[in-house]
């Protein structure tokens, strides 16, 4: 069974500072989903990353994917308030040519000015 | 461009009454749906996924059931809900033979 877990679950950072959140996974998987969820809201889609060593970056935001290790960052540079919301990593599965997500615990990030 | 449509958008139901939610996709042919349900606080838990019309596959046992009946609507359901089916569900469909899933805005179920 695929276990996708996120670290940390909670994070309050300042503004202007960077940070890091980590996603690993147990089972062999070559496509990794970043998304975020405001409060109340549905899921916005971030990042695609389809290979190993797939880096994606926009504006503060950068992704990146080492499947050999079985993980993926999110690094999250000089915070501004507006990123402030739940982030997911979603690991793919592939069954009978359909690929499946397993989705990560999220992440709740709040920026403090 | 492609759009998803839920409704309804919130939805308070006493328990042991029915359920029904629909999803509608415009704008592609023949998409994977997926339905998803999220706890208060939670992450995504699968429910059921459409590769095509009348074909579902369910991920959890549960009291829901999933149903295709045309190519671009998916239906969730249920004949008696429970106070475990309270959540956020969230449908969403991607391309065939690619993951990268698009969602739709989502109903807000409360069960009393």
């Amino acid at each position: 069974e695929l276990k996708v877990e996120q670290n940390p679950l909670f994070l309050s950072m300042q503004e202007g500072k960077n940070y890091t959140i980590y996603c690993n996974y147990s089972t062999t998987s070559d496509r990794l989903y970043w998304y975020r969820q405001d409060p109340g809201k549905s899921l916005e889609s971030l990042f695609v990353l389809l290979s190993n060593g797939a880096v994606k970056q926009e504006g503060r935001l950068m992704a990146s994917l080492d499947t050999k290790a079985r993980l993926s960052t999110l690094h999250i540079t000089a915070a501004v308030h507006d990123l402030s919301a739940t982030y997911f990593c979603a690991v793919a599965r592939t069954n009978f040519g359909n690929e499946k997500l397993t989705f990560g615990t999220g992440t709740r990030l709040t920026i403090i000015p | 461009s492609q759009t998803i449509h839920q409704w309804p958008a919130t939805l308070v139901q006493p328990v042991g009454s029915p359920l029904s939610l629909e999803c509608t996709v415009e704008g592609t042919s023949n998409p994977n749906l997926y339905w998803y349900r999220q706890a208060a606080g939670r992450g995504l838990q699968l429910l059921f996924y459409s590769v095509g019309i009348g074909q579902i596959s369910s991920e959890v046992p549960q009291n829901l059931s999933a149903s295709r009946p045309q190519d671009r609507q998916f239906i969730l359901s249920s004949k008696k809900l429970l106070l475990s089916d309270s959540g956020f569900y969230l449908c969403a469909w991607s391309l065939r033979g690619t993951g990268e899933q698009y969602f739709g805005p989502g109903t807000r179920l409360t069960v009393t």
